[in-house]
């Protein structure tokens, strides 16, 4: 089946260690994007690629960084410089280029923790 | 800024009818989406509405008023599987990208028999 793998499920990071999060799809969706959510708030933008080798800054970018060499993969790095990356991260992609508006889908997220 | 409000929580009986309303301030939009999350999991897709009116989807309908900025998620004869949080999220239209996702805090439904 079509979809989208996030791994693992649950990662923990000790302070001053860099982990990267797993996102794949096989959806052959152009566009993917990794969000942030926090208990009792939205979910908010880090990162997204519209298109392979090629991303964008969101809305909360620092402390984060991203790469896509492949139009299926899109793998998160929370780096030493994100001071608070306790939360639930997840994984969308989409093709808004198909023409209308097509909806994100999103992956069965990671959960961060801090030791 | 962007600013996107719905409520944070309502609760409601089994078989009974529940509207999420949702109001938004912001700069382009191009569309409004409504999730499902249950705990601890993935955003599921509801409904969608670029134009004023009533989209209906089964148990579920959602309608919009541009000029309002607001919209709301209607939950008929819920079921006690309802129960979770909804999140409305407006498609900002950018010069730089086919549009993102501006998503509101969600309101948690809770279902009670």
């Amino acid at each position: 089946d079509g979809g989208i793998t996030q791994s693992p499920k649950y990662l923990f990071r000790k302070e001053g260690q860099n982990v990267t999060l797993s996102c794949e799809q096989n959806l052959n969706h152009d566009a993917m994007y990794w969000y942030r959510q926090d208990p009792g708030q939205g979910l908010r933008l880090i990162y997204y690629s519209q298109i392979v080798n090629d991303f964008q800054k969101g809305d909360i970018a620092e402390g984060y960084s991203v790469s896509r060499e492949k139009k299926e993969s899109f793998p998160l790095t929370v780096t030493s410089a994100q001071k608070n990356p306790t939360a639930f991260y997840l994984c969308a992609s989409s093709n808004p280029g198909q023409g209308g508006f097509q909806p994100q889908h999103f992956g069965d997220g990671t959960r961060l923790s801090i030791l | 800024g962007q600013n996107i409000d719905q409520p944070t929580e309502m609760t409601a009986t089994e078989g009974a009818i529940v509207q999420i309303n949702c109001t938004y301030q912001t700069s382009g939009f191009n569309g409004l989406f409504w999730y499902q999350q249950h705990a601890g999991e993935a955003p599921t897709f509801l409904s969608y509405n670029v134009l004023d009116g009533l989209e209906e989807k089964g148990r579920f309908s959602s309608f919009l008023s541009r000029s309002k900025g607001y919209s709301y998620l209607l939950l008929k004869e819920l079921q006690m599987k309802d129960s979770a949080s909804y999140l409305c999220a407006v498609l900002l239209r950018t010069t730089d990208s086919w549009g993102k996702l501006q998503f509101g805090a969600g309101t948690q439904v809770v279902v009670t028999p």
